[in-house]
């Protein structure tokens, strides 16, 4: 039963980075796109990017081209989220998803527990 | 850029009524790359409906999911108190690869 643990809760200044990853364990890593997707405060759900390990090259919602920073490494069976500039708005929940289709992205089955960034002077 | 418009933003119903909840796409969706998740306090989102109309790995007979193109549609015969929570929609595969609705609160009435 493969599970995604995520890293624990961050508090950031504004302008600062943050790097959240993403353990899998129980099944197979590399061939799964992992995507990303943050919950701000009371609202819904919104797409950041997404990657499949195994091909490296990660595709990014355009709200995030440049800011944004997806990376997989499959001898550890982690992704990593890291998102620069930070400012108040990037409060959120962050959540890991998989995809449910190997070397496609397809509807996500399995999801982290989630990683709260606090933005805040 | 695909856009999802779900309809209503809040639903009320008692235990034992039917739902039906609605997802608009602005540009046509394969039915194949349309899905559903419940989302209930605290907790991450949960795979209901995969593909427009095919269930999820324990999701009840209850749920079913219907609809092609433009509008969607996820249906909830009789509903149990467990099934109160926030539910989304999601496109994956267009431009961009993936883009979720805004939701819809089923709320106990």
């Amino acid at each position: 039963q493969v599970q995604l643990v995520q890293s624990g809760a961050e508090v950031k200044k504004p302008g600062s980075s943050v790097k959240v990853s993403c353990k899998a364990s129980g099944g197979t890593f590399g061939n799964y796109a992992i995507s990303w997707v943050r919950q701000a405060p009371g609202q819904g759900l919104e797409w950041m990017g997404g990657i499949i390990p195994i091909f490296g090259t990660a595709d990014y919602a355009q709200k995030f081209q440049g800011r944004l920073t997806i990376t997989a490494d499959d001898s550890t069976s982690t992704a990593y989220m890291e998102l620069s500039s930070l400012r108040s708005e990037d409060t959120a929940v962050y959540f890991c998803a998989r995809s449910s289709v190997a070397l496609a992205n397809d509807a996500f089955d399995i999801w982290g527990q989630g990683t709260v960034v606090t933005v805040s002077s | 850029e695909t856009v999802l418009t779900q309809s209503p933003g809040t639903l009320s119903l008692s235990p034992g009524e039917r739902a039906t909840l609605s997802c608009r796409a602005s540009q046509s969706v394969s039915s194949s790359y349309l899905a559903w998740y419940q989302q209930k306090p605290g907790q991450a989102p949960r795979l209901v409906m995969y593909g427009a109309s095919n269930r999820a790995t324990g999701i009840p007979d209850r749920f079913s999911g219907s609809g092609s193109g433009t509008d969607f549609t996820l249906t909830i015969s009789r509903l149990e108190p467990e099934d109160f929570a926030v539910y989304y929609c999601q496109q994956y595969g267009t431009s961009p690869l993936c883009s979720f609705g805004q939701g819809t609160k089923l709320e106990i009435k």
